[in-house]
């Protein structure tokens, strides 16, 4: 099974509201991953995390907050968006770290598309 | 530091037809190769990867790429496409020592099949 899930699929906020995406895998990969990806653009990296500690933030602004609660778990907790963060939010998680030198593959989740009025 | 060149950000085909989709990569080091695909409204599929061996790789949906170190590209090919085949093609790589290990993505390729 190399299922990522996530929710939800879509999302619409307000500027003013607290919300939070949800990413889950049960391959028992140890590192997890969130992208932003824009309409007809590759995928941006915004975090990694590798055995459950954050170890690449990509310089994201703060009101993007990450949590990895466990191994399986990986959310996403937004505040105080902007419309220009209005994209599609992918997870994706591989095998071992991304320092590792592993053979690793990333496997991505579905999405969330997410909409800031 | 690796870069990734996809120098056709569209390429429009009819059905059953042969379609090559271009990826030119850069890197100081040994690489790893990727293909993935993305549906409208759905995350990335994985369709192949290079890691070693045989530079001819077979994926999913009838898909291959053959990775050529000395032109540095690892083109994706198929003999004849579907109206399925429709979506956007992403290639990816990332280098197999010096520190990181987080893929670089190219720009894109939208694959537009026609019947």
């Amino acid at each position: 099974d190399t299922e990522v899930t996530q929710t939800p699929k879509h999302l619409v906020m307000g500027m003013t509201n607290k919300k939070s995406l949800k990413c889950e895998q049960h391959m028992g990969h140890r590192a997890m991953y969130w992208y932003k990806q824009k309409a007809k653009k590759p995928p941006e990296l915004m975090f990694v995390y590798s055995y459950e500690k954050l170890s690449i933030n990509e310089s994201v602004p703060s009101r993007f907050s990450p949590e990895c609660p466990n191994s399986s778990l990986l959310n996403l907790h937004l505040h105080a968006l902007q419309p220009e963060d209005s994209a599609l939010y992918l997870c994706a998680s591989s095998q071992g770290s991304p320092t590792s030198g592993v053979t690793d593959t990333q496997y991505f989740g579905p999405g969330t598309r997410l909409t800031v009025l | 530091a690796q870069s990734v060149t996809q120098l056709d950000s569209q390429v429009p085909v009819f059905e059953e037809a042969p379609v090559e989709l271009r990826c030119n990569y850069s890197s100081s080091v040994s690489v790893y190769l990727f293909w993935y695909v993305q549906y409208p409204n759905q995350g990335l599929q994985l369709l192949l990867k290079y890691l070693s061996g045989s530079t001819l790789v077979k994926g999913i949906n009838g898909f291959e790429a053959e990775f050529n170190k000395s032109q540095t590209s690892f083109h994706l090919r198929k003999p004849s496409v579907h109206i399925s085949d429709t979506a956007e093609y992403f290639c990816a790589v990332r280098g197999t020592s010096g520190g990181s290990y987080i893929p670089t993505f190219g720009r894109g390729t939208s694959l537009i099949v026609h019947p």
